[in-house]
C-alpha cells in the first residue's frame, strides 16, 4: 500500500536559518502531496500542496516541488522565524478502490532557538 | 472557511465507560474520518466515513466504533474504555471521495482513560 517517510526530528535551528524537511513516499497512480502543520495544541492545518509532477506549493515562505522521478515531496524555508517551531506532517491522497485515502508520515517536530 | 469542530478538549474517563467523541463539521463535506496521534507513531487512521449511514475500517479499528447519522456529524464510540486508549483523537473533513482535496482537521480531544 501507499506510505509516506519523513526524516525523523527534532530538527533544531537558530533563527534565520536555511530549513529542509525531506519526505518521500510510495505510491501508485499520481497521488496528490501535502505538507501540513500542528502548532501546539491544535489540529493540523494545510500548509501547501502540489497534485502533479513538478507542481510547486508554497506557502508562508515554505515550498516543496512534487519530485516524480525520486518519489520526493521536501519541504524548504529560507530563513526560519521562532513561530515556525511546530510539527510538520508529509501526506499523500492516492486512489484505492475508487476513493482517495489519505496517508501520513509520522510527524517532523521543527524547534527554531532565537 | 471550512470549521470542525470536536466536542471536548479534554476528557477524562475510567475504565470500562462508554465514551462518545464527537465531531461536527459545517461545509457540507462528504468525508469525515477519526484519527488517534501518539508520540513517534504519527497520525493513525480509526474509521472513516463517505457519506450518512456509512463507515470503513481504517488501519486501528478495534475497541471503537463510528456513527454517521447526519452528513455534518461524525461520533467515535469506545465500547469499553481501556487504559492504552489514552490518546489525542483528531477529527477531519474533506470534500468528496472523488478528488484529492486537503483534510480539514479539528483541534482535537486529549482523552485520558484512568
Amino acid at each position: 500500500g501507499d506510505s509516506v517517510t519523513q526524516m525523523e526530528g527534532p530538527v533544531t535551528l537558530s533563527e534565520e536559518a536555511f530549513l529542509t524537511i525531506n519526505c518521500t513516499y510510495t505510491a501508485t497512480g499520481y497521488p496528490s502531496l501535502f505538507w501540513y502543520v500542528q502548532y501546539p495544541g491544535e489540529g493540523l492545518q494545510l500548509l501547501l500542496k502540489a497534485t502533479k509532477a513538478d507542481d510547486k506549493g508554497s506557502n508562508k515562505g515554505f515550498e516543496a516541488t512534487y519530485r516524480k522521478e525520486t518519489t520526493s515531496f521536501h519541504l524548504e524555508k529560507g530563513s526560519v522565524q521562532v513561530s515556525d517551531s511546530a510539527v510538520y506532517f508529509c501526506a499523500l491522497s492516492g486512489l484505492s478502490g475508487g476513493s482517495y485515502i489519505p496517508t501520513f508520515g509520522r510527524g517532523t517536530s521543527l524547534i527554531v532557538h532565537p | 472557511d471550512v470549521k470542525v469542530t470536536q466536542s471536548s478538549r479534554y476528557l477524562v474517563k475510567r475504565t470500562g465507560e462508554k465514551v462518545f467523541l464527537e465531531c461536527v463539521q459545517d461545509m457540507d463535506h462528504e468525508n469525515m474520518f477519526w484519527y488517534r496521534q501518539d508520540p513517534g507513531l504519527g497520525l493513525r487512521l480509526i474509521y472513516f466515513s463517505y457519506d450518512v449511514k456509512m463507515k470503513e475500517k481504517g488501519d486501528i479499528p478495534e475497541g471503537y466504533s463510528v456513527s454517521r447519522e447526519k452528513k455534518e456529524r461524525f461520533s467515535l464510540i469506545l465500547e469499553s474504555a481501556s487504559t492504552n486508549q489514552t490518546s489525542m483523537y483528531l477529527c477531519a473533513s474533506s470534500l468528496t471521495a472523488h478528488s484529492n482535496q486537503p483534510q480539514h482537521f479539528g483541534d482535537g480531544t486529549r482523552l485520558s482513560i484512568l
